[in-house]
This record gives C-alpha cells, sequence and structure tokens, in this order.
C-alpha cells in the first residue's frame, strides 16, 4: 500500500495561468475525490468519480475548473485563468465502495497547496 | 442538508490533561457513518474512526475515545492524557448513506495544542 500520491506538492503561478494537478490513488480504490482546503477551514467537497465516471460536482467548481480519471485509474484536476481565490490546499482522497450507502474511509493524499500571484 | 459543526476552534491544554473535542451533526438519512481526521502540521488527513449510524457503542482505542449519542446528534473525541504529538487539527466528518451523494462533509475543525 504506497498511498496517495499527488504532485506537485507547491505550484505558485500567476493570476489567469493555468495549472493542473495529478493524483494517483491506492490502486485497487474505485472512488477517486477532490476537495479543496482554505486557511483556518475544513475540506471543501468538490468533486469525485467512481472509477472514470465523474458522479459528482460541486458548485465550488466553477466552469474553469475540469477534472478527468481516465481509465479509472489517476486523476488530473485543471484549473484554467487561475485567479487569487482560488489558492488552496488541492486534497485528493481515494477510498473502497462496496455498495449503495457504503462507506469505507477515505485515504488521502498530502495535497498540493496553489499559491496564485 | 447536511452539516457537521466543530464549536470549539482552539483549544489548549498541558500535557497529560484529558481533553474532549466536541462534534455535533445534522442528517435527515437514516443511515449514515460519522468519522474523525487528525490533520498534523505535515498535512495529510489521517482516518482515526469510523462509525455507523446504528452502532451507539463507545469505542476505546489506547488514548483515544469516542463518544456517539444520536440523540443529541454528537460524536464526541476524547484524548485522556494528552502529548505534544497530539498537537493537531482535529476533524470531525458525516457521510449520509441513504442519499449515496458519495462525499464526505467536514467540520471546521478544533486546532489542539498540548503544551509540555
Amino acid at each position: 500500500d504506497t498511498g496517495v500520491s499527488q504532485n506537485p506538492r507547491h505550484k505558485i503561478t500567476k493570476r489567469g495561468q493555468n495549472v493542473t494537478f495529478r493524483c494517483d490513488p491506492i490502486s485497487e480504490h474505485n472512488r477517486l475525490y477532490w476537495y479543496r482546503q482554505t486557511l483556518g477551514q475544513g475540506p471543501e467537497f468538490l468533486t469525485y468519480f467512481q472509477n472514470e465516471a465523474q458522479l459528482e460536482k460541486s458548485r465550488l467548481l466553477s466552469d474553469r475548473f475540469s477534472a478527468e480519471r481516465p481509465k479509472g485509474s489517476f486523476s488530473t484536476l485543471e484549473i484554467q485563468r487561475t485567479e487569487q481565490g482560488d489558492s488552496a490546499m488541492y486534497l485528493c482522497a481515494s477510498s473502497l465502495m462496496f455498495g449503495a450507502g457504503i462507506l469505507e474511509k477515505l485515504f488521502f493524499g498530502s495535497g498540493t497547496q496553489l499559491s496564485v500571484l | 442538508a447536511q452539516k457537521v459543526t466543530q464549536a470549539q476552534t482552539e483549544i489548549s491544554v498541558v500535557e497529560k490533561e484529558d481533553v474532549t473535542l466536541d462534534c455535533v451533526y445534522e442528517t435527515r438519512d437514516t443511515t449514515y457513518y460519522l468519522f474523525w481526521y487528525k490533520q498534523p502540521p505535515s498535512g495529510e488527513l489521517v482516518f482515526l474512526i469510523r462509525r455507523n449510524s446504528f452502532d451507539e457503542q463507545n469505542e476505546i482505542s489506547g488514548r483515544y475515545s469516542w463518544n456517539f449519542q444520536k440523540s443529541t446528534s454528537s460524536f464526541n473525541f476524547t484524548i485522556t492524557a494528552s502529548q505534544v504529538v497530539d498537537s493537531a487539527v482535529y476533524f470531525c466528518a458525516l457521510f449520509g448513506g441513504s442519499s449515496n451523494t458519495g462525499k464526505l462533509i467536514f467540520g471546521q475543525g478544533t486546532t489542539l495544542q498540548v503544551k509540555p
């Protein structure tokens, strides 16, 4: 079990630039989640995938955000035309979902800290 | 709507003191799961416990214990004989199973500082 891996750990970008983050979940996990955490707050849900299907997106996920999970393995989160308000820690998590409504624990990565200047 | 409230923003104790972190939740689901996670300064969220809504037995794991009371919609976390290494941000979280939205709802977190 190598855990959930996120790259890069830190990203500094200028306003208006595009950024992309990568998440490699635990290999046998069928669910993958993206969360955003700002200073002093709990993680806020952005979106999740069941295998390669994106099943839910939060209203926080504006049209500048897009996430993919091709082939149900790793996932990418892209932010286009970044704004200063996008500065946050972006967390990825994965889990096994055995059936409707049964959630085992989420395993989190160390996150990608985004700073938009 | 689902919501988790952790009213204590910061708690400071001296080593060896007992400390209780409060968590109150709101959900219309009859089946749901409650979690506690620890976030040390390194940033990674570390799983502590998962409890489903049908199991109200309290649980003890070493110095950690959890008190789940459906009647008051609370899931409190107690650390006995706290240690400096317990210093971290602790999050309570809720998953509404019957709604099957797939998302875990987190509280705002309680920062625990244990002083030597």
